[in-house]
């Protein structure tokens, strides 16, 4: 099993739609975690951290469900500009940094 | 603040010769991170540093892969001798610690090597 394991998509939504996916981890001492965004041949940067209580940021909302271990991504009201690659990132060690990535979740938003 | 600095942008190479790939962490970072990105295999994190000590390797795929920090301001990811299979784009990214929390990680623009 897979560290750090995403639905590949492709997501393809209409403008204004809503997408959602999820991510699921494999070591359930995992403190951290975040949600990176990558373009196409870009770096990726980080989107948003997740929290255990759940978190909004805009249109996004992370939410943490840590006793099935897997986090999830929900976007409102979708632009044009989110159509990218969406990574889920993960501490998998509980007292150090070393941070996983999932293989991404792949979002397009046509108009 | 000029962010993480990778060098050189790309890479062409012949298989067997040596590439040596070059990070500036942001100033004040203690964490350096050296990734790998695939289609096939995704991010991989391949050795990462805290205070310019390596603490895990055990992502660096072979003996022909090896990395160092001399300093809080350099790290090399050296592949000798190069092979095909070797071709991806590199990441080196950076953060840093503080009060018992992890930050987030900043990516320098990566370095795309093909080993022709």
């Amino acid at each position: 099993r897979k560290e750090v394991e995403q639905d590949p998509g492709p997501f393809n939504v209409p403008e204004g739609a809503t997408v959602a996916f999820n991510c699921t981890y494999s070591n359930s001492a995992s403190q951290s975690f975040f949600w990176y965004r990558q373009d196409c041949r870009k770096e990726p940067k980080l989107l948003m951290s997740v929290y255990s209580s759940g978190n909004e940021d805009g249109r996004f909302t992370a939410q943490l469900n840590r006793a099935s271990q897997y986090i999830s991504l929900l976007i409102r009201d979708s632009k044009l500009s989110d159509s990218a690659t969406y990574l889920c990132v993960v501490n998998l060690s509980s007292n150090d940094y070393k941070l996983s990535f999932g293989a991404g979740t792949t979002v397009t938003v046509r108009a | 603040d000029a962010g993480v600095i990778q060098s050189p942008r790309h890479e062409v190479t012949e298989m067997g010769q040596e590439v040596t790939l070059r990070c500036k962490p942001i100033s004040g970072h203690d964490y350096l991170f050296w990734y790998r990105q695939t289609m096939m295999r995704g991010l991989e994190l391949l050795i990462y540093f805290n205070n310019n000590v390596p603490i895990d390797d055990s992502g660096m795929p072979e003996d022909r892969f090896s990395a160092k920090m001399p300093n809080a301001s350099f790290s090399t990811l050296k592949i000798q001798p190069s092979e095909p299979r070797d071709s991806a784009v590199y990441f080196c990214a950076s953060t840093k610690t503080g009060r018992g929390s992890y930050s987030p990680l900043h990516f320098g623009n990566g370095t795309r090597l093909t080993v022709t």
